[in-house]
């Protein structure tokens, strides 16, 4: 079946540090790729997309790219700001499927910036 | 910006009460799905809907929970009899399928507490 692995958190850096948080995937079928943001007392808000292979997904700085070949959905962001702290999914969603827009999510890796 | 609104944020009980959770979907969308935040699972899909009626709700103990979609503007989880083990936050989501995929939009949670 479909399922999201994302490294564990929490994951700790300075102000203006360079950010990688991994997702790998499996599914059957043509998935697309997500990245949800959670900030503390809130709900999950959708960061980025990519519904092909090779697509670059990309907001607010974060960027991650679609590798069919490594199953991989990894978020990056070249300078991360405190307000960036939060909690970060990856999901999955196979549209060709009956379930259609039913998203698989990864546990969540947590983000801590320090000023 | 339409948002999915959630009735009640916060909700203590005692052991054995009925809890009803209520979700506005965004006006127009066809699927509602409900999930369920712990620290220890993460987040769980517990049943959705579409077009009101249920697709899926495998992800939700039977014997006590019941999900429904009165109508278009209304979606309510019920549990009865609440147990401690249910504390938890739970998220209802809409969104608009099939077609162009347009993101998942989560509420801001019914914080669950049961004593």
């Amino acid at each position: 079946g479909n399922s999201v692995t994302q490294m564990e958190g929490p994951v700790t850096l300075s102000e203006e540090a360079f950010l990688t948080i991994n997702c790998t995937y499996t599914a059957t079928g043509y998935p697309s790729l997500f990245w949800y943001v959670q900030y503390p007392g809130e709900g999950l808000q959708l960061l980025l997309k990519a519904t092909k292979a090779d697509d670059k997904g990309s907001n607010k700085g974060f960027e991650a790219t679609y590798r069919k070949e490594t199953t991989s959905f990894h978020l990056e962001k070249g300078s991360v700001q405190v307000s960036d702290s939060a909690v970060y999914f990856c999901a999955l969603s196979d549209l060709l499927s009956f379930q259609g827009g039913k998203l698989i999510f990864g546990q969540g890796t947590e983000l801590s910036v320090k000023p | 910006d339409a948002r999915v609104t959630q009735t009640p944020r916060h909700k203590v009980t005692e052991m054995g009460q009925e809890v009803t959770m209520r979700c506005q979907p965004i006006l127009g969308h066809n699927t509602v799905f409900w999930y369920r935040q712990t620290m220890m699972q993460g987040l769980e899909l517990l049943a959705y809907f579409r077009n009101r009626a249920p697709l899926d709700d495998s992800g939700m103990p039977k014997d006590r929970f019941s999900a429904e979609m009165p109508d278009a503007t209304l979606a309510t989880l019920k549990i009865q009899p609440s147990e401690p083990r249910d504390s938890a936050v739970y998220f209802c989501a809409s969104g608009l399928v099939p077609g162009h995929y347009q993101p998942q939009h989560f509420g801001d949670g019914t914080r669950l507490s049961i004593l």
